[in-house]
């Protein structure tokens, strides 16, 4: 079953716009780390913005927000005042436990491409 | 303060040849992740280094080994490769001191594999 989903495979956003990306898990455990990374073209992964299970405030950081609705399993990255260099994939991601420790499990990813 | 590292930057390997990827941990992390990155797709979780040992896996065969050093640097070893083993291998430190799975990882800038 699928983990982590991300269903826009590729979204367009004017310069200085908001863009929302999707994001929906799927887990059992009761605590659990949300990431998002962005990862530019030259393929290093780059920490963007974390939410716990826990957090009952909705994680910022900078232009990143995380819109957190744990009810309904969603953790959408809201990028404010787009910039051409935001122009990359984002993958959002979930830490879950299992036998002796935990790991990361990697939705498919989205492309935001900015307009100039 | 030295982020995490990889070597090498680029590699290129025949079928059947054996592999060996080296990782140095962010300072003041001791536990080291790797992930296999497939062209267009996000990274996979292929095993987890804490204090010398293997203490998750992903669902990789047995050609895919690994190890931790003292000073918890990691290598990825991969013996008899396929074409399919062409991808961007991704190494992630994190300190697990929260044990709740919520400490976020940072990761290199990946090792580029081709197999021909």
């Amino acid at each position: 079953a699928q983990k982590i989903t991300q269903t826009q495979p590729g979204m367009f956003v004017q310069e200085k716009e908001a863009v929302t990306l999707d994001c929906t898990y799927d887990t059992s455990d009761q605590s659990y780390g949300l990431f998002w990374y962005k990862q530019p073209s030259s393929g290093e992964m780059i920490f963007l913005i974390y939410q716990g299970s826990y957090d009952e405030q909705n994680a910022t950081e900078g232009r990143y927000s995380l819109n957190f609705q744990k009810a309904r399993k969603s953790a959408n990255l809201v990028i404010s005042a787009s910039q051409l260099g935001d122009s990359a994939m984002y993958f959002c991601a979930m830490r879950e436990s299992g036998t002796g420790g935990f790991k990361t499990i990697f939705g498919a990813g989205t492309r935001l491409f900015v307009k100039a | 303060d030295a982020g995490v590292t990889q070597s090498p930057t680029h590699l290129i390997k025949t079928r059947g040849q054996q592999v060996t990827l080296r990782c140095s941990p962010k300072s003041g992390h001791d536990t080291v992740s790797w992930y296999q990155q497939a062209l267009g797709q996000g990274p996979q979780f292929i095993f987890q280094y804490y204090e010398e040992e293997e203490r998750q896996r992903g669902n990789f065969p047995d050609r895919f080994s690994g190890h931790q050093f003292p000073n918890y640097s990691s290598e990825l070893n991969v013996n008899a490769l396929l074409l399919g083993d062409s991808a961007l291998y991704l190494c992630a430190s994190s300190s697990e001191t929260s044990g709740r799975g919520t400490d976020t990882q940072y990761f290199g800038p990946g090792t580029r594999l081709t197999v021909l």
